[in-house]
């Protein structure tokens, strides 16, 4: 059984620019979940996808979009990147949006100067 | 606005000692709590979970106890392990999608 895997592991980009984030899902689960880890903070939700479909979202804005493939991978994308956006970001899998345990990824540490 | 809260950013515990980790939240609505161990370099693992039916819930070394009409859940580690040095969030559902995660709180266990 592989667990959740989240490609890169390290990232820096400048300000204005967009990034591409990749989470693979562990096997047998067919959602994912996107949070935000800032720099000594809890996660927030950014969404969650579940069958190629968005299905719950945070308060995020706009320039955070998601894609769900139907190998259930999932894709985070950034447009007109913040100083802000300077985060972990974490990708977890679960089956059928089911409310209990999430599995994570080690995450992608975005920098953005 | 959080809503929920660890207002201990770092707990020291000596090793065979017991590790108390706090918790309060804000929304009368949650009704189903997790506790979750990142290392560094890792991504969070489950540790274990509450629903709210309940008032406490016992895995091995760890027990989440639940007070709904204060509020608060406690995390207790006993006895605690150098392998339990890590930062700890607590987290509860918000509808059945969201995970809301309190501030964490880093605990050392030293020898």
């Amino acid at each position: 059984e592989t667990g959740v895997t989240q490609s890169p592991t390290h990232l820096i980009k400048t300000r204005g620019q967009q990034v591409t984030l990749r989470c693979s899902s562990q096997s047998g689960h067919n959602t994912v979940s996107w949070y935000q880890q800032a720099l000594g903070q809890g996660p927030q939700f950014i969404f969650q996808y579940y069958r190629e479909e968005e299905n719950g979202r945070g308060n995020f804005p706009p320039r955070f979009s998601g894609l769900q493939f139907p190998n259930y991978s999932s894709e985070l994308n950034v447009n007109a990147l913040e100083l802000d956006d300077s985060a972990l970001y974490l990708c977890a899998s679960s089956l059928d949006g089911y409310t209990g345990e999430l599995f994570f990824g080690e995450g992608s540490r975005l920098t953005v100067l | 606005d959080q809503q929920v809260k660890q207002n201990s950013p770092s707990l020291s515990v000596q090793e065979g000692r017991i590790s108390i980790l706090n918790c309060d939240y804000t929304n009368s609505m949650f009704d189903y709590f997790l506790w979750y161990k990142k290392y560094p370099a890792e991504g969070p693992t489950f540790l274990i979970s509450i629903s709210s039916i309940k008032d406490k819930n016992e895995d091995g070394r760890f027990t989440v106890f639940l007070n709904k009409s204060a509020k608060h859940l406690s995390l207790h580690i006993v006895p605690s392990q150098p392998g339990d040095s890590a930062v700890y969030f607590c987290a509860a559902y918000q509808g059945a999608q969201k995970l809301v995660f309190g501030q964490g709180t880093r605990l050392t266990i030293n020898p």
